[in-house]
C-alpha cells in the first residue's frame, strides 16, 4: 500500500513561533486531509486539500500532488496548538492511510 | 448540522469478555461509516468500512467484527477480547469515498 511519512516526528516551539509540518506520500491520491488530535483524543478537521493551497486563520496548507507532498504551516503558535497533527491520504477507492503524525508541544 | 456520537467513552474489560462499541451519526443519510483503531497515540489503522446497511468490508484480519443494523448506526464487536485489542477506537463518516471524513470522540478500551 501507499506509504505516508510525516516530519518532523516531534516538535517543541516557543509560543509565537512559526512552524512547517510535512507529509510525503508514495503514490498519487484522490483525497488528502490534515487533522489535529487534541490531548483528549478528538480528531479535528483542519483541511481537506487534495491539491492547491488553503488558509484558515493562523493555519494554511499546500498540497503539490504532482510531487507527492503536503505542507501544513502554523503561524504565531499558541499553547492550544499542542497535540498531534496527522495527514491522511486516499489513493483510490476506499482505503485511507494515516501518517504516524507530528507531535507538537507549544510552551509559553 | 451533522454530529457523530460514540459510546462508551472509556471501557475496561477482562480478557475473554465480549465487546460492543456503538457509533451513531445524525444529520445525514446513507453515509459511509468507518472504524479505526489507534495504538500508542499514533498511526490510525482502518479496521472496517460500510457503504450501506448490512454492507461491511474488513481491511485487516482480526478478532473484531462490525455490523450496520441501521443507516446511521455502526457497531464494533468481539466475542472474546484479547490483550492486543486494547487501544483507542474511532468511528468516522463521510458522504462517500474521496470526500472529507469526520471523526467521533472515540472510545478508549483497556483489556486487562
Amino acid at each position: 500500500g501507499i506509504q505516508v511519512e510525516q516530519s518532523p516526528p516531534d516538535l517543541i516551539l516557543q509560543e509565537g513561533a512559526n512552524s512547517t509540518l510535512r507529509c510525503n506520500f508514495s503514490d498519487s491520491v484522490n483525497n488528502l486531509q490534515w487533522f489535529h488530535q487534541n490531548p483528549w483524543g478528538q480528531l479535528i478537521n483542519l483541511f481537506y486539500i487534495p491539491s492547491g493551497t488553503k488558509q484558515n486563520g493562523r493555519l494554511s496548507a499546500t498540497t503539490v500532488a504532482t510531487e507527492r507532498y503536503s505542507l501544513l504551516y502554523i503561524s504565531s503558535s499558541q499553547t492550544t496548538d499542542s497535540g498531534v497533527y496527522f495527514c491522511a491520504v486516499e489513493p483510490t477507492g476506499n482505503q485511507f492511510y494515516f501518517g504516524t503524525g507530528t507531535s507538537l508541544t507549544v510552551i509559553p | 448540522s451533522q454530529t457523530i456520537h460514540q459510546w462508551p467513552a472509556t471501557l475496561v474489560q477482562p480478557v475473554g469478555s465480549p465487546l460492543s462499541l456503538e457509533c451513531t451519526v445524525e444529520g445525514t443519510s446513507n453515509p459511509n461509516l468507518y472504524w479505526y483503531r489507534q495504538a500508542a497515540g499514533r498511526g490510525l489503522q482502518l479496521l472496517f468500512y460500510s457503504v450501506g446497511i448490512g454492507q461491511i468490508s474488513s481491511e485487516v484480519p482480526q478478532n473484531l467484527s462490525a455490523s450496520r443494523p441501521q443507516d446511521r448506526q455502526f457497531i464494533l464487536s468481539s466475542k472474546k477480547l484479547l490483550l492486543s485489542d486494547s487501544g483507542f477506537y474511532l468511528c468516522a463518516w463521510s458522504v462517500g469515498f474521496s470526500y472529507e471524513q469526520y471523526f467521533g470522540p472515540g472510545t478508549r478500551l483497556t483489556v486487562t
